[in-house]
C-alpha cells in the first residue's frame, strides 16, 4: 500500500513569489492535515479536513495561505505571496478518520526555502 | 488550546543505557497521547501511543507510561541502540477534535 505521498520534495523561491503543495492521502482516509514544521520544533497544524471540508483551519494565516481538497482525495496548500518566515517542511499526513485516536501517518513533506 | 512542553530538548545516551522522554500536557479532555520518532530529513513514524483508560504500553524496548492526574507522559527506551538516534516527538490529541498539539522534539543521540 502506498503512503502518503506529496510533491514538490524541494522548492526555492524568491518572496513574493507564489507557491503551491500537493497531497495524496493514503486510499481510503477520510482526514487530512496540512502542518507546517519550523527547524527544531514539532508540527504545527495548519488546516484538517474531513472528506472536503475544512473542519479546523484556526492556525492557518488566511492572508497569504489557502488549501482546497476538491472530491475529498487530493489537496493542494498554496502560499501566495510567500514570505521570507515561510521557509519550513510542509508536512501532509492523513487518518482513517478524525474522531480522535486515530494513527495519522505522514507524507515526506515539502521542504520550501524562500529567499 | 492545548499545550505541549517536551524535556530534555537534547539527550545524549551511551548503547545498551536507558533514555526518558517527559511530556506535560494542558488540556484534561486530552485523551490519545502518540510518540513519533523522525529521522533527519524524513517524515514523522508513530513508534507508540497510549490512550487515556491506561495507564503504560509496552511494545519490545519501547513503553510509554500517563499520569493523567499529573497530566504527564513518558517515553521510556531500554537497551538503547545507535539507530535509536532520531528526534522524537509527543503529541497530545482530544477525541473528536482530532487535532494532535506537538511538543517541540527531543534529539537522542546514542553512542557507540
Amino acid at each position: 500500500e502506498a503512503g502518503v505521498v506529496q510533491s514538490p520534495r524541494y522548492k526555492i523561491i524568491e518572496k513574493k513569489q507564489p507557491v503551491a503543495f500537493w497531497c495524496n492521502p493514503i486510499s481510503g482516509h477520510n482526514t487530512l492535515y496540512w502542518y507546517r514544521q519550523n527547524l527544531g520544533q514539532g508540527p504545527e497544524l495548519l488546516i484538517r479536513y474531513e472528506n472536503e471540508e475544512a473542519v479546523d483551519d484556526s492556525q492557518l494565516p488566511k492572508d497569504r495561505f489557502s488549501a482546497e481538497r476538491l472530491k475529498g482525495v487530493d489537496s493542494t496548500l498554496k502560499i501566495q505571496p510567500a514570505e521570507l518566515g515561510d521557509s519550513a517542511v510542509y508536512l501532509c499526513a492523513s487518518s482513517l478518520d478524525g474522531t480522535g485516536g486515530e494513527t495519522q501517518y505522514f507524507g515526506p513533506g515539502t521542504r520550501l526555502l524562500v529567499l | 488550546g492545548e499545550n505541549v512542553e517536551q524535556h530534555p530538548s537534547t539527550l545524549s545516551v551511551q548503547e545498551g543505557d536507558s533514555a526518558v522522554i517527559k511530556c506535560t500536557y494542558s488540556d484534561s479532555a486530552s485523551n490519545y497521547f502518540p510518540w513519533y520518532k523522525q529521522e533527519l530529513g524524513k517524515r514523522p513514524q508513530l513508534i507508540i501511543d497510549i490512550r487515556s483508560n491506561v495507564g503504560e504500553k509496552k511494545d519490545q524496548r519501547i513503553a510509554v507510561t500517563l499520569n493523567k492526574t499529573a497530566k504527564h507522559f513518558s517515553l521510556h527506551i531500554t537497551e538503547t541502540q545507535p539507530e535509536d538516534s532520531a528526534v522524537y516527538f509527543c503529541a497530545a490529541s482530544r477525541g473528536n477534535a482530532g487535532k494532535s498539539t506537538f511538543g517541540d522534539g527531543t534529539t537522542l543521540t546514542v553512542k557507540p
